[in-house]
């Protein structure tokens, strides 16, 4: 089973600023098959990215994924108030799982 | 616009069967370029693939899981369904329908999302 670990846990940041999101891999993900969500409290999560760097249909363009094999961010400029939520990478290059999240919170 | 629906008892016995239906509208069950899927999420936890499907009736399992899941397709109905046998308070859990985008091969993200249906494993 490939393990992602999401760093930091937790984050504390004020809307206008830039943050990146660390999704690393227990072994190179196939294809770069990479997911990115986001999850607000009581909802279900929202695809953001696929294959690493595409933008879903409707994701505004201050989301930017990159990385490759086992190393992969989620960007995310200009902070605004309806970011702040918790975050997901999923791989789907063999068999499909999750990371651990990453809270993004208002300081 | 496609929607997805879960449905099915919110309260499960210890020891019993946990039996959801996902009725898909707006858009065919009967696709090949879709997975359709259960993923759960235990109280203020991260999110847990159970298993997917394909209109032919392939199903793959999460390893963890797949002795216990059972995951069906009914096209005529444009409704997926999960079994999940003999629960444990540990699968309690909130679960979530999911389409699934498929990539040559069994690889697949998922794109829309029902709003998902608590499950309680209580006595």
């Amino acid at each position: 089973e490939i393990v992602l670990t999401q760093s930091p846990g937790t984050l504390s940041l004020s809307p206008g600023e830039r943050v990146t999101l660390s999704c690393r891999a227990s072994q190179s993900v196939t294809n770069n098959y990479l997911a990115w969500y986001q999850q607000k409290p009581g909802q279900a999560p929202r695809l953001l990215i696929y294959g690493a760097s595409n933008r879903a249909t409707g994701i505004p363009d201050r989301f930017s994924g990159s990385g490759s094999g086992a190393d992969f961010t989620l960007t995310i400029n200009r902070l605004e108030p309806e970011d702040f939520a918790v975050y997901y990478c999923q791989q789907y290059g063999t068999s499909l799982t999750f990371g651990q999240g990453t809270k993004l919170e208002i300081k | 616009q496609l929607q997805l629906q879960e449905s099915g008892p919110g309260l499960v016995k210890p020891s019993e069967t946990l039996s959801l239906t996902c009725t898909v509208s707006g858009g065919s069950i009967s696709s090949n370029s879709y997975y359709w899927g259960w993923i759960r999420q235990a109280p203020g936890k991260g999110l847990e693939w159970t298993g997917s499907i394909f209109y032919t009736g392939s199903a793959y399992y999460n390893p963890s899981l797949k002795s216990r899941v059972t995951i069906s397709i009914d096209t005529s109905k444009n409704q997926i369904s999960l079994k999940l046998t003999s629960v444990t308070a540990a699968d309690t859990a909130v679960y979530y329908c999911a389409r699934g985008v498929r990539h040559p091969g069994y690889h697949f993200y998922m794109d829309v999302w029902g709003k998902g249906t608590t499950v309680t494993v209580s006595s």
